[in-house]
């Protein structure tokens, strides 16, 4: 069975400070997309890593995969209360054809 | 401006009542899906269909149906056999070869009492 495991799936931070979600995934991938939502609305795509190695940057936001280690990393630099949300990590696997996997998300709460 | 339309934002049913949820698209996208979001979790998919006359079931399609008779439109309906309806059901589109990044609209939220 296909896992997309997310960690931590809460986090609290204040403001200014540095922090790292991870996403995990069980199988050969080389497409992994990054999604925010806030409270009672859509997703909106952040990032959308399609091969090893990739690194993307918006802002206080960076996104990095690594194929060979399944794993994927959503960094925050200096957070500021505005990127408070739920984060949301997605893979397409190969052998699923054109479907997404999703992790479970990632609540972050910044503090001020 | 190109995007994907949901209708209605928010849907209250009684119990034992099938009920459609609408998804319009005009991003020219030819792959479309739903998705359900429970509280506190990721989303789990129900349906997708690649091209038009054509849907496949996702993970969790038991007690749900959908048609795809034009490329830009996707309804799905809730069925009185789906067992816990009440959720919040969003809508997706892309285009058809993968690595191509899905796109939502702005859910339905469905309350079954």
């Amino acid at each position: 069975e296909l896992k997309v495991e997310q960690n931590p799936l809460f986090l609290s931070m204040q403001e200014g400070k540095n922090y790292t979600i991870y996403c995990n995934y069980s199988t050969t991938s080389d497409r992994l997309y990054w999604y925010r939502q806030d409270p009672g609305k859509s997703l909106e795509s952040l990032f959308v890593l399609l091969s090893n190695g990739a690194v993307k940057q918006e802002g206080r936001l960076m996104a990095s995969l690594d194929t060979k280690a399944r794993l994927s990393t959503l960094h925050i630099t200096a957070a500021v209360h505005d990127l408070s949300a739920t984060y949301f990590c997605a893979v397409d696997p190969l052998e699923y054809g054109n479907k997404l996997v999703f992790g479970a998300g990632t609540i972050l709460r910044v503090k001020s | 401006d190109g995007g994907i339309t949901q209708s209605p934002k928010y849907l209250f049913r009684k119990e034992g009542q099938n009920v459609t949820l609408s998804c319009e698209q005009n991003l020219n996208h030819d792959a479309m899906y739903w998705y359900r979001q429970d509280p506190g979790q990721g989303l789990r998919l129900i349906y997708y269909s690649q091209i038009v006359n054509d849907f496949q079931k996702g993970d969790i399609a038991e007690g749900y149906s959908v048609s795809r008779e034009k490329k830009e439109s996707f309804p799905l309906t809730v069925t009185s056999a789906q067992k816990n309806p009440t959720a919040f059901y969003l809508c997706a589109s892309s285009r058809a070869r993968s690595s191509y990044e899905q796109y939502f609209g702005p859910g339905t939220r469905l309350t079954v009492t």
